[in-house]
């Protein structure tokens, strides 16, 4: 049972424009959300994270937004770069059980120069 | 700061035999937690140690388990190997508590034949 989904697989984006990844969860019970990003042949990297007691966070390029009522997060990355090209993915965890997340599918990035 | 480190980076094993996959998480974190990822299931949750006990397990059969170490290093083993075991197997550390994240290692990609 996939609590956490990301069903875009593949998404292409011009360079310059925004990037809007999507995710959404059905456990009411997480709190926790982060986004990760991952290139061939190397482990996930954290992006950017979020607690549910917030809507939105910023760093730098990179804003994710959280609409709890719909159970929906995005990653909106503006202005996309060619390095931006990878798999994205978001993960969710409820503190009640500690350090585990739960992973989407990831959504791939191509940004087109 | 030297990142996760997983070893071996690939290995190859034939149905039914065992395997053992190593991990060596970032100086002083003592949380280390093991995902597999495969095709169209993104990554999925196997367990996570902390202090050298299994805090958290996922929905895993008992093929799969691990052990965490004095020095926070991590072991994890698959018996009686299957076909659908092959995949990549990342290992990923924290200093323990949710809001940390991980850091991930660059994963062990084990294929089954």
């Amino acid at each position: 049972d996939q609590q956490v989904k990301q069903n875009s697989p593949s998404l292409s984006v011009q360079e310059g424009r925004i990037s809007i990844l999507n995710c959404d969860y059905t456990n009411s019970m997480f709190d926790y959300f982060l986004w990760y990003k991952k290139y061939p042949a190397e482990g996930p990297t954290f992006l950017i994270s979020i607690s549910s007691i917030k809507d939105k966070n910023e760093d730098g390029r990179f804003t994710v937004f959280l609409n709890k009522s719909a159970k929906h997060l995005s990653l909106h990355i503006v202005p996309s770069q060619p390095g931006d090209s990878a798999v994205y993915f978001c993960a969710a965890s409820d503190r009640n059980t500690g350090n585990q997340f739960y992973f989407g599918t990831g959504t791939s990035l191509t940004v087109i120069p | 700061k030297a990142g996760v480190t997983q070893t071996p980076r690939y290995l190859i094993k034939t149905r039914g035999q065992q395997v053992t996959l190593s991990c060596s998480p970032i100086s002083g974190h003592r949380s280390v937690s093991w995902y597999q990822q495969t095709p169209g299931q993104g990554l999925q949750f196997l367990f996570e140690y902390f202090s050298e006990t299994q805090r958290n397990k996922g929905n895993f059969p008992g093929r799969f388990s691990g052990r965490q170490f004095s020095n926070s290093r991590s072991e994890m083993n698959v018996s009686t190997l299957e076909l659908g075991d092959s995949a990549l197997y990342l290992c990923a550390s924290s200093p323990g508590g949710q809001v940390y994240g991980y850091t991930f290692g660059s994963g062990t990609r084990l294929t089954v034949v």
